[in-house]
């Protein structure tokens, strides 16, 4: 069950937008639109922001978007703000029923 | 507001068992499927293991099928993972999470429980 591949880390300066790519295979990411995405700022737990490839929850700013085509799923940060530094990850449900999550992407505000 | 509490964690030697329990409130823990999620230190997120919300369903991870349990007790609102022949590879924050269905969509978490497996 290897992990959902992401680039270790993204910056970027404030204002700018930044994407964060998720790359899997078609037993996972290319089988459903079964892809959330999940925002961890250090020490704390992480907090859902996208599920469903594409949905917000309630309460998840907008500046906060994604996609997916193929294999592969990304996310988009608009209008980069420093409280936006964290860990991110993706995660995928898979045709084995099981889930995997991405390797996780640091992001940085310079 | 909805919250999940993870306790159980420790420092226990190989080979080691512990029981980590994840408790419920705000909310009604039998609708819905609880899942737990590892992170050890310093590195990323990984699914360990799940239970349907009336728990007749369990699932797995390899790295721990054969050596974890996870079971749920509705009418005590918490859900317990049975951790045994434990190893280093397992040290890590145990966090439980709230399921919301189809996909992977985590929508509540707690704050951690850690285990340490070192002799």
């Amino acid at each position: 069950q290897a992990a959902l591949t992401q680039p270790a880390s993204v910056s970027g300066s404030p204002g700018q937008s930044i994407t964060i790519s998720c790359t899997g295979t078609s037993s996972d990411v290319g089988a459903y639109n079964y892809v959330s995405w999940y925002q961890q700022p250090p020490g704390k737990a992480p907090k859902l922001l996208i599920h469903d490839v594409t949905y917000r929850p309630s309460g998840v700013s907008d500046r906060f978007s994604a996609s997916k085509s193929g294999n592969t799923a990304s996310l988009t940060i608009s209008g980069l703000q420093a409280e936006d530094e964290a860990d991110y990850y993706c995660s995928s449900y898979t045709t084995s029923d099981t889930f995997l999550f991405g390797t996780g992407t640091k992001v940085t505000v310079l | 507001e909805d919250l999940l509490l993870e306790s159980g964690g420790g420092l226990v030697q190989p080979g080691g068992s512990l029981r980590l329990s994840c408790a419920a409130s705000g909310f009604i823990l039998s609708n819905y499927a609880i899942y737990w999620v590892r992170q050890a230190p310093g590195k990323g997120l990984e699914w360990v293991s799940g239970i349907s919300n009336g728990g007749n369903r369990a699932y797995y991870a390899d790295s721990v099928k054969g050596r974890f349990t996870i079971s749920r007790d509705n009418s005590m609102d918490t859900v317990y993972l049975q951790l045994n022949s434990l190893r280093a590879e397992d040290t890590a924050l145990y966090y439980c999470t709230r399921r919301i269905m189809p996909g992977p969509t985590f929508d509540s978490w707690g704050l951690g429980t850690l285990v340490t497996v070192s002799s």
